[in-house]
């Protein structure tokens, strides 16, 4: 089942925050963040199993919130390398990802 | 490092030619995988390897798609008698571990147009 993610765009200006979410009917064996930049490959972000899990690096985090149907990606101090567009996956057997439809993130100076 | 390679970037071809697209995975790594990506949506999945045994295959639209990994290493995804919905970005990931959850890491996929 295709996770769900909301919103489906954002518009900030360079130090603001953001908020991307990803959630599921059902609960999910784990979720994945990738950001994509038009035409590049997407990148790894992180990957969160627990539920109640956290995790951050530099100015990015995530959370898997306890019943693991819903995870959250907050982006601080927003920079412009930050935009692009934003998948989470979930996991459907052997490491096979099902994404999302993707939040696409614009910062402007 | 090296990083995960697609050959060609770019492919045109006309409705009904086939098409061989080229996958170099990081050396060592045991999995990959193949995801098509239309424009504005996120990569779906097509198939799945561990060595050179495809264990999912269940993401293919359809019997012209076809996907080998003969030693364990490079693959091939193949479409035959190209359709003008086959045009999308296909994309190559490839994964260390096999069992626990691990990161793929993405090649910058192949843009494929069927005219």
């Amino acid at each position: 089942q295709q996770p769900v993610q909301s919103p489906q765009a954002v518009i900030l200006r360079e130090g603001e925050d953001a908020v991307i979410n990803c959630s599921s009917s059902k609960a999910l064996y784990s979720v994945h963040w990738y950001r994509q930049k038009h035409g590049e490959a997407p990148v790894f972000l992180m990957i969160l199993l627990k539920g109640g899990e956290q995790k951050g690096h530099d100015k990015i985090s995530a959370s898997f919130n306890e019943k693991k149907q819903q995870s959250s990606l907050y982006l601080t101090a927003s920079q412009l390398s930050y935009s692009g567009t934003y998948f989470c996956g979930t996991e459907k057997g052997a490491q096979k990802l099902v994404f999302g439809q993707g939040t696409r993130l614009t910062i402007n100076p | 490092g090296a990083g995960v390679s697609q050959s060609p970037r770019y492919k045109v071809a006309k409705r009904g030619q086939d098409v061989a697209l080229r996958c170099d995975p990081i050396s060592g790594h045991v999995s990959l995988f193949w995801y098509q990506q239309a424009l504005g949506q996120g990569p779906e999945f097509l198939t799945y390897f561990q060595n050179e045994a495809q264990l999912d295959k269940s993401g293919l639209p359809s019997d012209r798609f076809f996907a080998e990994r003969p030693e364990g290493s490079v693959s091939t995804l193949k479409i035959q008698r190209t359709q003008q919905e086959d045009s999308a970005v296909y994309l190559c990931a490839s994964s260390l571990q096999v069992l626990d959850s691990y990161e793929q890491y993405f090649g910058p996929g192949t843009r494929l147009t069927v005219t």
